[in-house]
């Protein structure tokens, strides 16, 4: 079980915009940072939004960052087939002596 | 450009060790923590540990951290990860990615080797 917790599996046909949530606590979220990934598997995982809502230079404007509190979302708007891959947020947990958390994941399905 | 390039598959068996290297160019291999990062087939993401190339301090996963070792050789500009005590559950694909200012920011990542545990 994750320390950060997503739904496994969100879906959307082109154009939509879709939001993927992830939870967690005081320790985590609460106090640091939220970044975000998208990773299809045998590539490398992709940096699509650091320090809760910041893009890196390259990815595109329709993925965007927000927090509240103890809660993260990842929003894709315009969705596209190339979008459809698994998504995970993660960040630092200050328990257990400091800790690097992902929350579970989630398969963004493009219909 | 900034690239981490890292070791081809391997095959272990059950119980042995594996060594995977991640070899880092086109930035100053001092000035970032490098972190390990596995996915196990049907799992998520699973962060195992970083090691500063700077003073060798380390921090691990609990869930490893009594068969993991991380290091760095400065003057090769290589981390490496070495894993003991093989079960099938470490059969992964095994991620180095380079530490930005904040744990958990990884712009750069390696491109993956895939460490298969059979019997």
């Amino acid at each position: 079980q994750s320390v950060l917790s997503q739904p496994p599996s969100v879906s959307g046909t082109p154009g939509q915009r879709v939001t993927i949530s992830c939870s967690g606590t005081r320790f985590n979220i609460g106090t640091n940072y939220v970044y975000w990934y998208q990773h299809v598997p045998g590539t490398a995982p992709k940096l699509l939004i650091y320090k809760n809502d910041q893009r890196p230079s390259g990815v595109p404007d329709r993925f965007s960052g927000s927090k509240s509190g103890t809660s993260a979302s990842l929003a894709i708007s315009g969705l596209r087939s190339e979008d459809e891959a698994d998504y995970f947020c993660a960040g630092w947990d200050d328990t257990l002596s400091g800790r690097v958390v992902f929350g579970g994941g989630t398969k963004l399905s493009v219909l | 450009q900034v690239q981490l390039v890292q070791s081809g598959g391997e095959v272990k068996k059950f119980g042995a060790s594996v060594r995977v290297s991640c070899k880092a160019s086109g930035y100053t291999f001092t000035t970032h923590a490098i972190s390990w990062v596995r996915r196990a087939p049907g799992q998520g993401l699973e962060w195992m540990g970083w090691i500063s190339p700077y003073d060798g301090a380390t921090n691990y996963a609990q869930n490893v951290k009594d068969r993991l070792i991380l290091t760095t050789e400065t003057s090769t500009n290589t981390a490496y990860l070495e894993l003991r005590s093989l079960t099938f559950d470490d059969t992964a694909v095994y991620y180095c990615a380079r530490e930005e200012t904040s744990s958990g920011w990884y712009e750069v990542w390696g491109q993956g080797t895939l460490l298969t545990v059979s019997s």
